[in-house]
């Protein structure tokens, strides 16, 4: 049971250069999430997915755009990398709502460190 | 609007003391979640304890303990004995149940042990 996987773990683009970051769950979650995080900000999310078939934009999705594979996978798209883009990137799953005595707690992924020149 | 307000950047406190860290949240929702995270420096991002709005107890996970206050709307983390490896930045973070699938996440709070 690996959990939150993310990959890679460490990229270097340069500007205009395209790139995809990999997640995968297995703990059979409806709900996936991508955020960023940028020193003194805390995490922003950048698009999310509720349940399989459907994404929806965050509080910072230009820039990017998201694929929800299948239940398992959920993948972030940078078309044309940019210096501001420079971040770590997290991607996360949850249970889709909640359900009554459970918590819908959220699972982080390890993180990519992405840095663009 | 903020959804989570963290207003502590940093914090220290003595090796085997008690530390709060401090959570306001803004919900017009009655239905709601409460978590809390802890970042070490390596950077993962690690669930340490839940709280929901309907729950009469304050939660307790081991040395962590939640204060939740919910007229105040503040949901206060307590690391009791605070140890070496307890230095790290912590996440306050809350999801409406009702009104779609979002976690807002607070700016955090670095917390350094002393030794």
């Amino acid at each position: 049971n690996a959990g939150v996987t993310q990959t890679p773990k460490f990229q270097v683009l340069k500007t205009g250069q395209s790139m995809t970051l990999q997640c995968a769950q297995d703990m059979n979650h409806n709900s996936m999430y991508w955020y960023r995080q940028d020193p003194g900000m805390g995490l922003r999310l950048i698009y999310y997915s509720a349940s399989e078939g459907t994404t929806d934009k965050g509080e910072v999705p230009n820039g990017y755009n998201v694929s929800r594979l299948n239940k398992r996978e959920f993948s972030l798209r940078l078309e044309s990398a940019a210096p501001s883009q420079t971040s770590v990137y997290f991607c996360a799953s949850s249970e889709e709502a909640y359900r009554g005595s459970k918590p819908d707690t959220q699972y982080f992924g390890p993180g990519t460190r992405l840095t663009v020149l | 609007a903020q959804k989570i307000t963290q207003t502590q950047p940093g914090m220290f406190v003595q090796e085997k003391e008690a530390v709060t860290l401090d959570c306001t949240y803004d919900t017009s929702d009655q239905s709601y979640g409460l978590f809390w995270y802890k970042q070490p420096s390596s950077g993962e991002m690690i669930f340490l304890i839940y709280q929901g709005s309907y729950d009469e107890q304050n939660a307790t996970e081991g040395r962590y303990s939640l204060n939740f206050q919910k007229a105040r709307k503040s949901a206060n983390l307590v690391i009791s004995a605070s140890q070496l490896g307890d230095s790290a930045m912590y996440f306050c973070a809350m999801r409406d149940h009702n009104t779609g699938n979002q976690f807002y996440f607070g700016t955090g709070t670095s917390l350094t042990v002393i030794p």
